[in-house]
């Protein structure tokens, strides 16, 4: 299985700021890479597919980078709906597998 | 518009049976496959496994095979979650989502069915 590792685990920041997280694979997955937003009691969120592909919908603040083995997400400028866990996921391959999440609180 | 709505919470005791569903409407049930994805308490994603709607097949995680069983019936665009002898490690809520056939990522989710197991 491919493992994915997200850091920090959490972040604090406040409104404002430009937030990065860091999503490692243990295996090259060329761009194969999604990011979600969840908050609590609801599900997922997709915001951006093949590392930098922005969903339909989703504000410009995010955008997504990177490809083998080494991706982020870079919120520019955090508003108060940003607040919430994000979790990347590859489907280069089966199983298909998480990052840990990364929680993002107010500071 | 895409939608994927999910079985209510269920409450079961340890080795009893449960099936829970997911029915997909606004876009063509057959074209896109169905994963399940579970979420334990205060906890990550893990990706249980997902079914090709049009034929059935289906690919499962290590983890999951041979725990549950995911199926469906195209017929009323639903899919299914199955589990023979629940544990109570299976307390958790399960998501379905809808994923390419052709880029594998998950693009629409269910809004979840809580399981809770005990005795």
């Amino acid at each position: 299985d491919i493992q994915m590792t997200q850091s920090p685990s959490t972040l604090s920041a406040s409104a404002g700021e430009r937030v990065t997280i860091t999503c490692r694979a243990s295996q090259s997955i060329s761009s194969w890479l999604a990011w979600y937003q969840q908050k609590p009691g609801k599900a997922p969120k997709l915001l951006i597919y093949k590392a930098s592909s922005l969903e339909s919908g989703v504000p410009s603040r995010f955008s997504g980078s990177g490809s083998g083995t080494e991706f982020t997400l870079t919120i520019s400028s955090l508003q108060p709906d940003d607040f919430a866990t994000y979790y990347c996921q590859q489907y280069n391959s089966y199983p298909l597998t998480f990052g840990g999440g990364t929680k993002v609180e107010i500071k | 518009e895409v939608q994927l709505v999910q079985s209510g919470a269920e409450v079961k005791k340890p080795g009893e049976s449960l099936r829970i569903s997911c029915k997909g409407s606004g876009y063509s049930f057959t074209t896109y496959w169905i994963s399940w994805v579970r979420q334990m308490p205060g906890k990550g994603l893990e990706w249980m496994g997902r079914i090709d709607p049009s034929d059935s097949y289906t690919n499962y995680s290590p983890s999951f095979q041979g725990h549950v069983t995911i199926s469906a019936d195209k017929s009323i665009s639903t899919a299914y979650l199955q589990w023979s002898s629940l544990k109570a490690s299976d307390t958790a809520v399960y998501y379905c989502a809808r994923q390419g056939s052709s880029s594998w990522y998950i693009d629409y989710w269910g809004q979840g069915t809580l399981v809770t197991v005990s005795s």
